[in-house]
């Protein structure tokens, strides 16, 4: 069946460094990836969007990759601040024409100071 | 410009009663899709309204049936309720109907829980 993985269920990076988040997609080829932050008690804020012929899109400190080959999205924030602490959700569209929206289970990043 | 909004924030019901929930789309938004987010788990898709009609459903049985009303705002209605209902219940607004192109506004979820 069709999956989104997210290899870590929790991520804790020292300020100042880069946090890397990864995504992990199985039985399909999704044609678009977003990324979206999420604080507790609240609803996911869209982040980022990259399409499956872009290799690399950037806003601000973050970026973010498209490998089809390795069927992966990696979710990078430079400089990292504890502001930035949250879980980040990817999501990927799982049936081309349904356009259903499939997200994984998160990676709740901590920001050490 | 308002953004997402959803009522109410809490709610508690028991197991076989029936619950409505409400979600009023960002300004300019024809398009409402509702979500289910389980604890420690990402969103599930439940369906999407476009234009007062459903476009898209997920996995969820027909217990869970929706509406939205001319002025794009949004119901879910879950009848018959199980204990695994209890989840936060997520409404985003795009102001078109395709999701993996367009960027979803999330509005701040109704908590549902289910004794």
């Amino acid at each position: 069946s069709q999956k989104i993985e997210q290899n870590s269920e929790a991520l804790n990076i020292q300020e100042g460094k880069t946090a890397t988040l990864t995504c992990n997609y199985t039985n399909y080829s999704p044609a678009y990836l977003q990324w979206y932050r999420q604080d507790p008690g609240r609803g996911p804020v869209f982040l980022l969007l990259i399409r499956e012929n872009e290799k690399e899109k950037r806003k601000e400190r973050l970026k973010v990759t498209f490998d089809t080959t390795l069927k992966q999205s990696l979710f990078h924030i430079t400089a990292s601040q504890p502001a930035d602490s949250a879980t980040y959700l990817c999501a990927a569209i799982s049936n081309f024409g349904n356009e259903k929206l499939t997200f994984g289970t998160g990676t709740r990043l901590t920001i050490i100071p | 410009e308002t953004g997402v909004t959803q009522s109410p924030t809490h709610l508690i019901k028991t197991r076989g009663q029936q619950v409505t929930l409400r979600c009023s789309s960002q300004s300019g938004h024809n398009t409402v899709s509702w979500y289910q987010q389980a604890l420690g788990q990402g969103p599930q898709f439940i369906f999407q309204y476009y234009r007062e009609e459903e476009n898209g459903r997920g996995n969820f049985p027909p217990r869970f049936s929706g509406l939205q009303f001319p002025n794009y705002s949004s119901e879910l209605n879950v009848n018959a309720l199980e204990l695994d209902d209890s989840a936060l219940y997520l409404c985003a607004s795009s102001p078109s109907p395709g999701l993996a192109a367009v960027e979803q506004f999330f509005g701040p979820g109704t908590r549902l829980t289910v004794l």
